[in-house]
């Protein structure tokens, strides 16, 4: 059982290069998330999703786009990446009901010179 | 909106002590969750101990419990018999039930060092 699966672990982007942050669960979970992690931050939530074809912004989403055309993978794209996307990325995702354990991916280290 | 306050960056405690880390939060709401999630140097996100609002009794996972006191809107995390591994940093994280079921609220953190 692989769980949240997150790829690349590791990517140095330029400044304006564009990229897509894979995430992967086989859990069949319906609810996906994406976070940041910044030093002294905490974990801010970007986009959300709450079922295959369903996304929502959460607190942070300029710059990053997502889509849910399966259950099982919930991509997220930066647009034009810029130095404050300089981060480490989780994707969370669990079942519907309210408390159940959310699950995270392992990170992915992102650094954009 | 909610929000969470871990007001200490930083702890250390004697390996075999016990250590008690602080979190208040803010919220309107009458029934959520309550979590404390543990970031080893590896940065997996771990679920230490949930709390339901609604229960009065708190949570126990082992060696680590929390005193949840819903009026002072306070959910501390004790750990007890502390060990090296469990240096790490520690985010306490507050969810609404209903709507979007991944949307956790999460404090700054407290960076914990146990000391051999």
């Amino acid at each position: 059982n692989a769980g949240v699966t997150q790829t690349p672990k590791f990517q140095v982007l330029k400044t304006g290069q564009s990229m897509t942050l894979q995430c992967a669960q086989d859990m069949n979970h319906e609810y996906m998330s994406w976070y940041r992690q910044d030093p002294g931050m905490g974990l801010r939530l970007i986009h959300y999703s709450v079922g295959a074809g369903i996304t929502d912004q959460g607190e942070v989403p300029n710059g990053y786009n997502v889509s849910r055309s399966t259950t099982e993978d919930f991509p997220l794209r930066l647009l034009s990446a810029a130095p404050s996307q300089t981060s480490v990325y989780f994707c969370a995702s669990s079942y519907r009901s309210a408390g159940n354990t959310i699950y995270f991916g392992e990170g992915s280290w992102l650094t954009v010179v | 909106a909610q929000t969470v306050t871990q007001s200490q960056p930083e702890m250390s405690v004697q390996e075999a002590e016990t250590v008690t880390l602080s979190c208040t939060y803010d919220t309107s709401e009458n029934n959520y969750y309550l979590f404390w999630y543990k970031q080893p140097p590896s940065r997996q996100m771990i679920l230490v101990i949930r709390q339901e609002a609604y229960k009065q009794q708190n949570a126990t996972e082992n060696r680590f419990s929390v005193n949840f006191q819903k009026a002072a809107k306070s959910f501390s995390l004790k750990i007890s018999d502390s060990q090296l591994g469990d240096t790490a940093m520690y985010f306490c994280a507050f969810m609404k039930p209903g709507g979007a079921n991944s949307k956790l609220t999460f404090g700054k953190g407290i960076t914990l060092s146990v000391r051999p």
